[in-house]
């Protein structure tokens, strides 16, 4: 069965720290991966994606994530986080032989001045 | 703003009533995706269409459905409301091809049903 793990329901960082947000997903065949981010009473924003080539990709307002096919892995990350990084991120999954979007549970990540 | 449109933004009703949510995508997307989001379950995929046709289903419960219309905005209908109904509704769009394939989410709407 396909699915998206995000095994912290939470993480609390410092500002100006690093900070990573984990995923780790199980589906057959190479996956396109997806990270979104939501604030409250919004709707989910896409940040970035992989779908094929570089393992590290760049997304929007800083963030980049690394896919790692051995460990079955898409973690999220910022060098720097700010105050405003505060929200709830989703990972997501999308298989290419088939259509269905996996979403992860979300992590809601905690940035502290 | 991801330049996809959900109405109403807001809705109360009671058990047992039928509501219809509506998502215009964004313009050249021919895909929508229906999602319902509640405090204990994340986010639940319920349906996708294409261009038209039912292209992938979710978790859509029997009472409920959905349908994309020739100008590709897309209703989705609630019958039998029930308090567990309660939830954000979202719908997102994507190109769904070309290696396109994120989606963009409308602002959602909340559903209560009192």
């Amino acid at each position: 069965a396909q699915s998206v793990a995000q095994p912290e329901d939470q993480v609390n960082v410092a500002e100006g720290n690093p900070l990573t947000v984990k995923c780790t997903y199980s589906v057959s065949g190479n996956p396109y991966l997806f990270w979104y981010v939501q604030y409250p009473n919004r709707g989910l924003q896409f940040l970035l994606k992989y779908i094929t080539g570089d393992n590290l990709v760049k997304g929007s307002y800083g963030f980049e994530a690394e896919f790692n096919k051995s460990q079955t892995s898409f973690h999220l990350k910022k060098p720097s986080a700010l105050v405003s990084d505060s929200a709830l991120y989703f990972c997501a999954v999308r298989g290419r032989n088939f259509n269905k979007f996996y979403f992860g549970s979300g992590t809601k990540l905690n940035v502290k001045p | 703003d991801s330049g996809v449109t959900q109405t109403p933004k807001h809705l109360i009703t009671a058990t047992g009533q039928r509501v219809t949510l509506r998502c215009s995508p964004r313009s050249g997307d021919l895909s929508v995706y229906w999602y319902q989001q509640s405090l204990d379950q994340g986010l639940q995929f319920l349906i996708q269409y294409y261009n038209g046709e039912e292209r992938a289903k979710g978790n859509i419960l029997e009472r409920f459905s959905a349908q994309q219309f020739p100008d590709l905005h897309s209703e989705l209908n609630l019958s039998s409301l029930e308090l567990g109904d309660s939830a954000l509704y979202f719908c997102a769009s994507s190109v769904d091809g070309m290696l396109t394939y994120e989606q963009y989410f409308g602002p959602g709407t909340r559903l209560t049903v009192t």
